[in-house]
This record gives C-alpha cells, structure tokens and sequence, in this order.
C-alpha cells in the first residue's frame, strides 16, 4: 500500500532560526503534495501545498519544494516564532481517493 | 460562514453503548472523511465517502457505522464491537482535485 515517511519526529529550533520537515512518499503517480498544521485539541489547518507541474512554492515564511524523481518533499519555515509550536503532517494523494499522511511532526520553537 | 463542523466538542460513553459523531460541511464537496487520532499519533482513516449513498471501508473500519444519505452530511457510529474507542476523531471534506478541509473534531471518552 501507500507509504508517507516524515522525518523529524521532533524538532526543536530557537526562536528566529528555520526549521526543515522531510517527507518521502512511495506512489510515483501521486501529484498533489499538501502540508497541514495541527494546534493541540484543534482539527489539522492546510498551510501550503504543491503540485508536480512545480518544484517550489513559497507563502511568506513558508515554503515547498517537491523533488519528483527522488520522491520527496520538505516543508521549509523561516524565521520562525512560538505561534508555529505545533504538530505538522505531510500528505500525498492516493489516486484521487483520499489522502496518505506522514505519522507527524512535532515543531517546538524555544523563546 | 462556510466550513465543516462536529459535534459534540467532548463525548462520554459507558461502555457497551453506541453513541454517533455528527459531521456536516456547507462546501458543496463530494467526498467526506473519518479518521481517528490517538494521543502523539498520526491519522488512521475509518471510513470515506466519494459521492451519496456510498462509502467505503478505511485502514481500521472494524466497530464503526457510517451512512451518507445526504452530501452534507456524513454521521459516524462507534458501536460497542470497537473495543478501544478513546480517541479524537476528525472529519474531513474536498472536491475531487483538491486537498481535504478538516473539522474540529471530537474528543470520545469511554467511561
């Protein structure tokens, strides 16, 4: 079956440097690549995506890049702040059906 | 105010009973999405929906009911066969092509 791999499981980074989230995905078929955001006790919010027609794509601090060939694809946050201390979960699309998603990653930005 | 909501919030159950998780979404989308979250974990799906009338079984469908009788609506039924219900559960809409929008969730609670 479909397989989503999400590396770090934590990561802590001080306030104001970057942080990066890796996930790797198994179907070469997939094309659309979403990355969500999970505050404690709350539903899981879309903060970017990317499609395979591009390799990168940036909102603000937030940003994407997609390697197709080696399957991959990382979530980059700059300048980061304690507002982004949260859960974040990669996905990839399972042949338009539903979803596969990474197990997780949790952020923690120290003031 | 367009979205998708649960409800309840918090749900207690004693054990034997079935108690439904509602779901509604005001988007117009297709296809709707339970899945199931424990403490730390990722996300498991339990059932999905492409279209009315239909659904089909996710990764750990085994204690649960759906029904879709109607596109707005997509209620979950956790029957007294799921034998370790404590859990948070998420529901989750979208239109073919797009990424999944998510409610805020239920927080399950076997007494």
């Amino acid at each position: 079956g479909e397989n989503v791999e999400q590396h770090p499981s934590t990561l802590s980074v001080q306030e104001g440097d970057s942080a990066v989230i890796k996930c790797t995905y198994s179907d070469s078929a997939s094309n659309y690549f979403p990355w969500y955001k999970q505050e404690l006790g709350k539903g899981p919010q879309l903060i970017i995506d990317i499609r395979s027609n591009v390799g990168e794509k940036k909102d603000q601090r937030i940003a994407v890049t997609l390697n197709k060939t080696a399957k991959h694809f990382s979530l980059h946050i700059t300048e980061t702040q304690p507002e982004d201390s949260a859960v974040y979960f990669c996905a990839e699309d399972n042949y338009g059906q539903n979803f596969v998603f990474g197990p997780g990653t949790r952020l923690s930005v120290l003031p | 105010d367009g979205g998708i909501t649960q409800s309840p919030k918090y749900l207690f159950r004693k054990e034997g009973q079935n108690v439904t998780l509602s779901c509604e979404q005001n988007l117009n989308h297709d296809a709707m999405y339970w899945y199931r979250q424990d403490p730390g974990q990722g996300l498991r799906l339990i059932y999905y929906s492409q279209i009315v009338n239909d659904f089909q079984k996710g990764d750990i469908a085994e204690g649960y009911s759906v029904s879709r009788e109607k596109k707005e609506s997509f209620p979950l039924t956790v029957t007294s066969a799921q034998k370790n219900p404590t859990a948070f559960y998420l529901c989750a809409s979208t239109s073919q092509g797009d990424t999944q929008y998510f409610g805020p969730g239920t927080r399950l609670t076997v007494l």
